[in-house]
């Protein structure tokens, strides 16, 4: 079965800074790969979707990357602000729907 | 902004006792299904519903969990007899198809 791997300690980041997330999965690649916000006590909040297909994914200040041969997409954060500070969540899916998430792993942007 | 709504947000049970977990998805959503998180580890999958009948469901959802959607809006997990083990948040989630899922805000269920 799928496996996905998040840096599980925390990234702290000056106001300002790109953030930058890593994201690798170990078995087959996934059809789609998904990036989710999740705060304390919170459920997750989609932001970012990317097909295998697709090398680049925009909106707003953040930014999804798919490599399929390094089994990897990074998440950035352009512009940081404390308000960006959260755990952040990767997940794949094929063709059924069922999500596989990562562990997550939790930004804190300072001021 | 169309949501997905969960209830309680909190419930607290003893060990043995049945509990129903409700939700209501996102109204013109047509896959609905249930994830648990138990405090500081990954989000799960469980189960998911499609067309009136469960499409997919992890080796966690064993024959004491049972899914239903008794009416058009509202999709419940049934946990039997319920373990100290099954404590842990359940959120429910909607998609319109293979795309983004919407999460509810979560039930924290506490077995006691």
């Amino acid at each position: 079965s799928q496996k996905i791997e998040q840096n599980s300690e925390a990234l702290n980041i000056q106001e300002g800074k790109t953030a930058t997330l890593t994201c690798n999965y170990t078995n087959y690649s996934p059809a789609y790969l998904q990036w989710y916000r999740q705060d304390p006590g919170r459920g997750p909040v989609f932001l970012l979707l990317i097909r295998e297909n697709e090398k680049e994914k925009r909106k707003e200040r953040l930014k999804v990357t798919f490599d399929t041969t390094l089994k990897q997409s990074l998440f950035h954060i352009t512009a940081s602000q404390p308000a960006d500070s959260a755990t952040y969540l990767c997940a794949t899916n094929n063709a059924g729907n069922m999500l596989t998430f990562g562990g997550g792993t939790r930004l804190m942007v300072k001021p | 902004e169309p949501e997905v709504t969960q209830t309680p947000s909190h419930q607290v049970t003893q060990m043995g006792q049945e509990v129903i977990l409700r939700c209501v998805p996102i109204s013109n959503h047509l896959y609905f299904y249930w994830y648990r998180q138990i405090l500081g580890q990954k989000v799960e999958f469980l189960v998911s519903f499609y067309n009136n009948e469960i499409s997919e469901k992890s080796e966690i959802f064993d024959d004491q969990f049972s899914v239903e959607r008794p009416d058009g809006s509202n999709f419940t997990l049934k946990i039997r007899s319920t373990k100290l083990e099954d404590s842990a948040m359940y959120f429910c989630a909607s998609t319109a198809g293979v795309a983004e899922a919407f999460f509810g805000q979560g039930t924290r269920l506490t077995v006691v």
